[in-house]
């Protein structure tokens, strides 16, 4: 067992250009989660999958964000057209749930930095 | 909606105890989450509680009410690699909810 996985782990870029983040979860787990965090702050939902499908989004989740799983492995992350206020560090997380159990612990990745310039 | 709260800093010393508090208000509530987490790194699972009463884990303790919409965190015998933020998170199905996290600093 490998953990989460994000690549890159920094990455810094100039204002309007797009940028991509890959998770690996840990293998089987049916979960995914991307949160985003700023300095001294908790980490905030961002989205959701179980397998594939994406379940929900939050509204910090504008449009230029988007993210797919496309066979409920993997799954990336993409910012179009950047902003000074993307920077953060954009947390990868996974968990197994399965019917009939309301808690389950979810692991983080070690995170992927994203600096726009 | 959801409403951590927790203290922003706690300072204690080497070999010490130190309680690290959160109080919620959430809309649904599967269990509260504990996470460490160091400058710079992703925040590490310490403890979850869903049930009220205390959970033991070797020198770090948890404790929860869901009543009173309260739990703590419990560190004993400080050691300086403890020093972190301490992030509190609240359950609903599919999410975490967290605080802003405390930052206890170990002094030797």
């Amino acid at each position: 067992d490998t953990g989460v996985s994000q690549d890159p782990r920094h990455k810094i870029t100039k204002r309007g250009q797009n940028v991509t983040f890959r998770c690996d979860p840990i293998s089987e787990h049916n979960r995914l989660y991307w949160y985003r965090q700023t300095l001294g702050q908790g980490p905030e939902f961002l989205t959701y999958f179980q397998n594939e499908a994406q379940l929900e989004k939050s509204r910090l989740l504008s449009d230029r964000f988007s993210a797919e799983r496309p066979k409920g492995s993997f799954s990336t992350l993409e910012i179009q057209r950047t902003e000074q206020g993307d920077s953060a560090m954009y947390l990868c997380a996974s968990s197994l749930t399965y019917r009939g159990y309301s808690g389950n612990t979810i692991y983080f990745g070690e995170g992927s930095w994203l600096t726009v310039v | 909606g959801q409403n951590i709260d927790q203290p922003t800093e706690m300072t204690a010393t080497e070999g010490a105890i130190v309680q690290i508090n959160c109080t919620y208000q959430t809309s649904g509530f599967n269990g509260l989450f504990w996470y460490q987490q160091h400058a710079g790194e992703a925040p590490t699972f310490l403890s979850y509680n869903v049930l009220d009463g205390l959970e033991e884990k070797g020198r770090f303790s948890s404790f929860l009410s869901r009543s009173k919409g309260y739990s703590y965190l419990l560190l004993k015998e400080l050691q300086m690699k403890d020093s972190a933020s301490y992030l509190c998170a609240v359950s609903n199905d599919y999410k975490l909810s967290f605080g802003a996290g405390t930052t206890v600093t170990v002094r030797a």
